[in-house]
Parts: structure tokens; sequence; C-alpha cells
């Protein structure tokens, strides 16, 4: 099994903020990667998939990078909307989330 | 725009079986994969499986020996079914899809509380 670790696991940040989300593989998941933003009571939200690619309608604030074993989410100033949970998840070998970064 | 809607009891006794179903409406069920995710209190997201509109199916290792997805294209809904459930089961189950490249979850349900206690 791949196993995900995100780092940190909670984050303490301010309006205006450039924020930074660590994700890292037991094993190379090539580009694999996705992550996604959970907020309670809400469907969760994919933002970034296969490393770099921004979903559709996601504010171009979000960007994603790495390849193989590391990983970043990068928020570039922070909004309000954007205290939330976020997750990484690798698709290169069945599907494993990390443990998440709770953000506030 | 697809959207996904789980229903099912709310509580479940050790021992029985959880099932959980998830209506598809705003788009085709007749494609794609269909998928099961859980959240237990105070832990991260957990994928349980998917299921091909074909009826493949992939399954997490770890709850294979008690799981089975379906799916009813008449009905426009998937099913999970998970048998002798403990409180380790307590969970929020989502359904969601992945309908594009990259082995995205790019459509959720809202997502639904499963406390296993009796």
């Amino acid at each position: 099994d791949i196993q995900m670790t995100q780092s940190p696991s909670s984050l303490s940040a301010s309006i205006g903020d450039r924020v930074t989300i660590s994700c890292r593989a037991s094993q190379s998941v090539s580009t694999n990667l996705n992550w996604y933003q959970l907020k309670p009571g809400k469907a969760p939200k994919v933002l970034i998939y296969a490393t770099s690619k921004l979903e559709s309608g996601v504010p171009s604030r979000f960007s994603g990078s790495g390849s193989g074993t590391e990983f970043t989410l990068t928020i570039s100033s922070l909004q309000p909307e954007d205290f939330a949970t976020y997750y990484c998840q690798q698709s290169y070998n069945g599907n494993t989330f990390g443990q998440g970064t709770r953000l506030e | 725009q697809m959207q996904l809607q789980e229903s099912g009891p709310g509580l479940v006794k050790p021992s029985e079986t959880l099932s959980l179903n998830c209506t598809v409406s705003g788009g085709s069920i007749s494609s794609h994969f269909w998928s099961w995710i859980r959240q237990s209190p105070g832990k991260g997201l957990e994928w349980i499986g998917y299921i091909y509109y074909s009826g493949s199916t992939t399954y997490n290792p770890s709850l294979k020996s008690r799981l089975t997805i379906s799916v009813d294209t008449s009905k426009r809904q998937f099913s999970l079914k998970l048998t002798s459930v403990t409180a380790a089961d307590t969970a929020v189950y989502y359904c969601a899809t992945l309908t594009g490249i990259g082995g995205r979850f790019d459509y959720w349900g809202q997502g639904t509380l499963v406390t296993v206690s009796s």
C-alpha cells in the first residue's frame, strides 16, 4: 500500500498569507496526485488534479507542484473562505489519502 | 452539473450490515467510476472502493472481505454493503465519482453519518 503523509497536520494563518502544505508518498506516484478541500457539512471539493492542473472553477490562488514522492499545495493569498481541511490523494496504485491539514 | 446524494440508516448495531445508497442526478450513471469514501471521527479520508458502471469492482484490501458495491443503472443508484460492522466503522460516508482524467473524485455527495452502536 502507498502511504501518504501530509505536513503540517494543522496550520495557523491569516488573511493574505501565502500558505504551503506538503504531501509525501511512501513510493513514487508519478504525477498522480490530487488535492481536496473539506468543509463541515459540505461536499468535498477537488482543487488540483494530476499534481498541478487546476480544477475548473477553482480560484487561481491555488496551485500544486511536485512529482514522484514530494508534492506541494500552495495558496498564494489566503482568503476567508479558504479556512478548511485539505487532503492529498494518490491515484497511482489504488487510492490513498493523506491524514489532512487543518488550516485555521 | 452532476449531483450525488447518500441515503440510508444513521445507526447500525454492531455485527450487523451497513447499507447505503447513492442516487445520481444531472448526469449519466451509465459511464464513469462510482465510489465510496469515508471519514472516521477525528481521522482522515479512507477510500472504500469503486464500481465501474459495467459492474466491475475494485475494493480497498483492508475492507474487501466485508464489502460489496453494486450499481443499478435503472434506478440511477449505486450501493454499499459492509458486513459485520464494529465501532471502528462509525464514519461519515461519502459517495463520489470519477468522470475525468487524473483519478480525481470530481463530484461528491455531502456525506451521511453512520454510527455503529447498540
